[in-house]
């Protein structure tokens, strides 16, 4: 079974406002990846790190995301400025090798509801 | 781009009963293709992966088997269980981009 924590479980804001969730990988793997998952079970891939660095992300143009795998603490993933449309289930998932052969481990997602 | 399409958006069976749901996918290259399950309240799990053509991933009585001539990757059991519910994935690796590309979930209702 997967070790990825995910803090919080449940998140509720109001529109406007910051949402942060946070991530501790798997115990020795190097690169973590942020997914979006919608209610109709659509994922939408955000972000992947190895270690601090970023290997790939999508075209934050709306800039409202902004996430980050810090030394030595838990990578997080942070919305500025909550819209309803963020309400989603947001999954962090790590491996070893970030290559696209490689299964990834899943947290258990934090649920965002934006009111 | 890169993409996978499953057919099947729900299925119901019975315990016992033969499962197949389908899946196809586009994508230039040779990329890896998974299997992964989600259970109610947890994130997707691995379930097996296939790299080659012909190559039958297996886990838990599932298989499927890699076939580029029909670009597809199967999920197949022979005999379901109610525990077996929950929503099964397709995804393959997006070669060189260090990410998966999911289908968008097939929701199995297996009854007692």
């Amino acid at each position: 079974n997967s070790k990825v924590i995910q803090t919080p479980r449940y998140l509720v804001k109001g529109q406007g406002q910051k949402a942060k969730m946070r991530c501790i990988p798997e115990k020795g793997h190097p690169v973590v990846f942020w997914y979006q998952q919608n209610k109709n079970n659509e994922f939408k891939f955000l972000i992947n790190f190895q270690n601090q660095e970023v290997l790939q992300q999508i075209d934050m143009t709306e800039k409202r995301f902004s996430a980050e795998c810090p030394s030595n603490s838990p990578c997080s993933l942070e919305i500025q400025s909550s819209e309803a449309g963020d309400s989603a289930l947001y999954l962090c998932a790590s491996n070893l090798t970030g290559e696209d052969y490689a299964e990834q481990f899943f947290g258990p997602g934090t649920r965002l509801t934006v009111l | 781009g890169d993409s996978v399409t499953q057919t099947e958006g729900q299925v119901a069976l019975s315990e016992e009963d033969f499962l197949t749901i389908h899946c196809n996918y586009s994508a230039s290259g040779y990329p890896a293709l998974f299997w992964y399950v989600q259970y109610p309240g947890e994130g997707p799990q691995f379930l097996f992966r296939a790299s080659r053509d012909k190559e039958k991933g297996s886990s838990r009585g599932f298989e499927a088997t890699y076939d580029k001539g029909t670009t597809s990757f199967h999920l197949r059991k022979a005999s379901v269980q109610e525990s077996d519910s929950a929503v099964y994935y397709c995804a393959l690796g997006d070669p060189g981009a260090y990410k998966v590309i999911f289908g968008k979930g097939t929701h199995l209702h297996v009854l007692p």
